[in-house]
């Protein structure tokens, strides 16, 4: 089975605070993606990656930036905490090559972060 | 680009009866429709999808149909069953000019509430 895990399930930070959240994944998928989750909202793209060291933004990146320096890791970074950016942060990977279920994404379980 | 509308919001309904959710969407070139289901505490799973080349799907207590015409899909669960409550997402994607895949857009969700 495909295991995608994150670092935190619960983080508490202030604002102005450098915060990282990492992800990591198990089955050599070349795609990862960052989400963040509000409740009426739906699941919004943040940052994307296709491949190592490579990074794309999507419908919502200000604010955060990303790193990609091995395969299966993936982190989200937010340079200086704001409490707009209260959420649920999920990670998911894909396999990213042109076969039948390569576009499936699996989900590690999320992180709950609080900007206080 | 690509814009998911999902509804209901809330879905309650009594244990064994059948739950229907609709989802339309803007863009006629969208090729893939994934639905997931997202159980409280959980990262979303997924748990049917389907492809602009058919028009129903089934496994087992669920099935998802795909009108083309119509730009709207839709996820059935017949026989419900209290483990069925939950929050469930659908998504399409973009194939985009070129053949590229493009990401998921998600609708904002349903919470399905399954009463014994």
């Amino acid at each position: 089975d495909v295991k995608v895990t994150q670092s935190s399930r619960y983080l508490v930070k202030r604002t102005g605070e450098k915060v990282f959240l990492e992800c990591v994944q198990d089955m050599d998928h070349e795609n990862m993606f960052w989400y963040r989750q509000d409740p009426g909202l739906g699941l919004r793209l943040i940052y994307f990656s296709y491949d190592v060291k490579m990074k794309e933004k999507g419908d919502i990146p200000e604010g955060y930036s990303v790193s990609r320096e091995k395969k299966e890791r993936f982190s989200l970074i937010l340079e200086s905490a704001s409490t707009n950016q209260t959420s649920m942060y999920l990670c998911a990977s894909s396999l990213g090559l042109a076969v039948v279920r390569a576009d499936t994404q699996y989900f590690g379980p999320g992180t709950r972060l609080t900007v206080l | 680009g690509e814009n998911v509308e999902q509804h209901p919001s809330t879905l309650s309904v009594q244990e064994g009866d059948s739950a229907v959710i609709k989802c339309t969407y803007s863009d006629s070139a969208s090729n893939y429709f994934p639905w997931y289901k997202q159980e409280l505490g959980k990262g979303p799973q997924l748990i049917i999808d389907i492809r602009s080349n058919v028009g129903e799907k089934k496994d087992q207590r669920i099935a998802v149909t795909l009108n083309k015409t119509a730009k709207h899909f839709s996820l059935h669960i017949t026989e419900t069953q209290p483990e069925d409550s939950a929050v469930y997402f659908c998504a399409a994607r973009l194939r985009k000019h070129g053949g590229s895949q493009g990401n998921l857009i998600f609708g904002k969700g349903t919470k399905l509430s399954v009463k014994p």
